[in-house]
């Protein structure tokens, strides 16, 4: 099945800084991949989705960049806020409802 | 998000004991998973339901069993609990055309 490697852990960041999140999958068949944000006493949240047949899409203050060929993506978040602190998980998948997620990393921005 | 509804929030209970998470939703969605997490493990699926007449297994289904009552809910059971149970349970929900899957807020089981 799918194996999904998700670097840092943790990571830690200036207010205003950026902050990147990788991960790396293993199966080249998938073709979905969603990055979730989750806040303290919650459930996931996605956040934003990139397609196997896009290289980057943004919104806002995030974006995500694929990599086919090495088989990894990436989390931007730029201009970090307070309100960015959580726990992100990227997954994988190439049926759209089986995900594939990483081990997660804990956000903080420091004030 | 507070379409999908999980009872209870919080559970503590025995070696040995039958335990039932439960799920509502009020998306209208076909789709109902649910998830484990355990720290510096991710989620990791356990049952998935297309429909009410449709269960399948995920990675870790074994010492675990589900019911789809409806197509808005669908409960997780533990037969026997044993400690290494002892995680954070997610239901989550998704269209047929979406691959957007939305959580519940999360029972926190604690297994002695």
């Amino acid at each position: 099945g799918e194996n999904v490697e998700q670097h840092p852990s943790t990571l830690s960041v200036q207010e205003g800084d950026s902050a990147v999140i990788k991960c790396t999958y293993s199966d080249s068949a998938s073709n979905y991949f969603p990055w979730y944000k989750q806040e303290l006493g919650k459930g996931p949240q996605l956040i934003i989705d990139i397609r196997s047949n896009v290289g980057e899409k943004k919104d806002q203050r995030i974006a995500v960049t694929l990599n086919k060929t090495a088989k990894h993506f990436s989390l931007h978040i730029t201009e970090t806020q307070p309100e960015d602190s959580a726990v992100y998980f990227c997954a994988a998948s190439f049926n759209d409802y089986k995900l594939s997620f990483g081990a997660g990393t804990t956000v903080t921005v420091r004030a | 998000d507070a379409d999908v509804t999980q009872t209870p929030r919080n559970r503590i209970t025995k070696t040995g004991k039958r335990i039932m998470l439960e799920c509502s939703q009020t998306k209208g969605h076909d789709r109902m998973y649910w998830y484990r997490q355990d720290p510096g493990l991710g989620l990791q699926l356990i049952y998935y339901s297309f429909d009410v007449k449709d269960i399948n297994k995920g990675e870790i289904s074994d010492g675990y069993s589900v019911s789809r009552q409806a197509q808005a809910k669908f409960s997780l059971s533990l037969e026997s609990a044993i400690p290494n149970q002892t995680a954070l349970y997610f239901c989550a929900t998704s269209d047929l055309q979406g691959d957007t899957q939305y959580f519940g807020p999360g029972t926190r089981l604690t297994v002695l």
